[in-house]
């Protein structure tokens, strides 16, 4: 089945740090780009940072640059958002996205289920 | 950044009805880089249409879309009790790929 399944997130006070990864089955994972989408509660989609099939291409969104790092496992078919330095408003669904072409491109054909990051004291 | 305007931001509607959803840039994109994404309350959004008209596998055939330039449509021809959900526009021409801000579609 393809599936992309996001590790827990968690509550995390403002200035902390939490990493996010996401395991890819049922595809070709160092084919495919990939990013990483929030929606904070009862907001729309924010599009955070994408990573090319190879790895050696990444983009942020300006609200988390410098701060999140995007990487890629593709010997286990594994996702990571390493995220510094956290603030309140980066509470949100984090989800992690499949994108359909490998240098990237931003169509996102396949979604996890999301995972809550809560940032408060 | 290329902003993305939808409207309206909510439709109320009934079973049955054609709906449409439009979806302004802030600046022209050419139409391969134009997507709408379906999401149900407590969902991940779903891959609906692509490259502005072209359905994503799976999709029924009831949905449609078209544009270019900077104005985009989404249409649903006969609404589902399953069409009930809120829908992105979303480009993907340049990053930051960016997002409308949703349209809600619920029940008259």
């Amino acid at each position: 089945e393809v599936q992309l399944l996001e590790s827990a997130g968690g509550l995390v006070q403002p200035g902390g740090s939490l990493r996010l990864s996401c395991a890819a089955s049922g595809f070709t994972f160092s084919r495919n780009a990939m990013s990483w989408v929030r929606q904070a509660p009862g907001k729309g989609l924010e599009w955070v940072s994408m990573i090319s099939g190879t790895g050696d291409t990444t983009h942020y969104a300006d609200s988390v640059k410098g701060r999140f790092t995007i990487s890629r496992d593709n010997s286990e078919n594994t996702l990571y958002l390493q995220m510094n330095s956290l603030r309140v408003e980066d509470t949100a669904v984090y989800y992690c996205v499949k994108d359909r072409y490998g240098v990237g491109g931003g169509l996102f054909d396949l979604w996890g289920q999301g995972t809550l990051v809560s940032v408060s004291s | 950044d290329i902003q993305m305007t939808q409207s309206p931001s909510s439709l109320p509607a009934s079973v049955g009805d054609r709906v449409t959803i439009t979806c302004r840039a802030s600046q022209t994109i050419l139409s391969n880089y134009l997507n709408w994404y379906q999401q149900k309350p407590g969902k991940a959004p779903k891959l609906l249409i692509y490259a502005a008209s072209v359905l994503q596998s799976g999709v029924p055939s009831r949905f449609s879309g078209s544009g270019s330039g900077t104005d985009f449509t989404l249409t649903i021809s006969s609404l589902q009790s399953e069409d009930f959900a809120t829908y992105y526009c979303q480009q993907s021409y340049t990053t930051p790929y960016t997002f409308g801000q949703g349209t809600k579609l619920d029940i008259k």
